[in-house]
């Protein structure tokens, strides 16, 4: 099955900063690399992904980068606002292949952004 | 158009008692999963259906029973309540195979927090 780590755990950033969030993996059949959004009290949300086709995927202020040689991708977010705290989980995997809706998450990130 | 719905939001057993976690979906999905989440562990699979009858263990099954009788529904049973079982529980949906958007792209509830005492 997949092995998936996530890095840092925790991320404190002031307002208006950048933060990262790296996810690495290790099957190399996986070719969708999504990440979840969790708030306080909530279900995670999928807030923005990538296909294995391309490097590069922006979304105004957050964005997903993919290096598929390395086995790892990351969440990019730009001037960061205090409604971008909550958690934040990667899950890639094999879209074509047997997840079946059955997939493995990172641990999480719980990212903090101070006014 | 409610997404995922689970029931109850919140819950307190004693240990040795049984529950069921509901969770009902309309967006017409194929698939359906349970995962509980404990803090520093992440998500964790207990069990997923691919559709009407059919189901499957994940990665922490025992201790949980689930069953679809229908696509909408997919009820977990807790058969009897251990403290470890202590976790929030989400259930989750996502279209299926040959969906345009994504097979795999997870619809979540908004969770069900289950103590044992």
């Amino acid at each position: 099955g997949e092995n998936v780590e996530q890095h840092p755990s925790t991320l404190s950033v002031q307002e208006g900063d950048s933060a990262v969030i790296k996810c690495t993996y290790s099957d190399s059949a996986s070719n969708y690399f999504p990440w979840y959004k969790q708030e306080l009290g909530k279900g995670p949300q999928l807030i923005i992904d990538i296909r294995s086709n391309v490097g590069e995927k922006k979304d105004q202020r957050i964005a997903v980068t993919l290096n598929k040689t390395a086995k790892h991708f990351s969440l990019h977010i730009t001037e960061t606002q205090p409604e971008d705290s909550a958690v934040y989980f990667c899950a890639p995997h094999s879209e074509g292949g047997t997840s079946y809706g059955k997939l493995t998450f990172g641990q999480g990130t719980i990212l903090t952004v101070h006014p | 158009n409610a997404g995922v719905t689970q029931t109850p939001k919140f819950q307190v057993l004693k240990t040795g008692q049984s529950m069921t976690l509901q969770c009902a979906q309309d967006m017409n999905h194929e698939y359906m999963s349970w995962y509980r989440q404990d803090p520093g562990m992440g998500l964790r699979l207990i069990h997923y259906s691919v559709g009407a009858g059919i189901t499957d263990q994940g990665e922490v099954p025992n201790g949980y029973n689930v069953s679809r009788s229908t696509t909408e529904d997919f009820p977990l049973r807790l058969l009897s309540a251990a403290p470890s079982q202590t976790s929030v529980y989400f259930c989750a949906s996502s279209p299926g195979q040959g969906a345009a958007g994504g097979a795999n792209v997870l619809t979540f509830g908004a969770g069900s927090r289950l103590t044992v005492l």
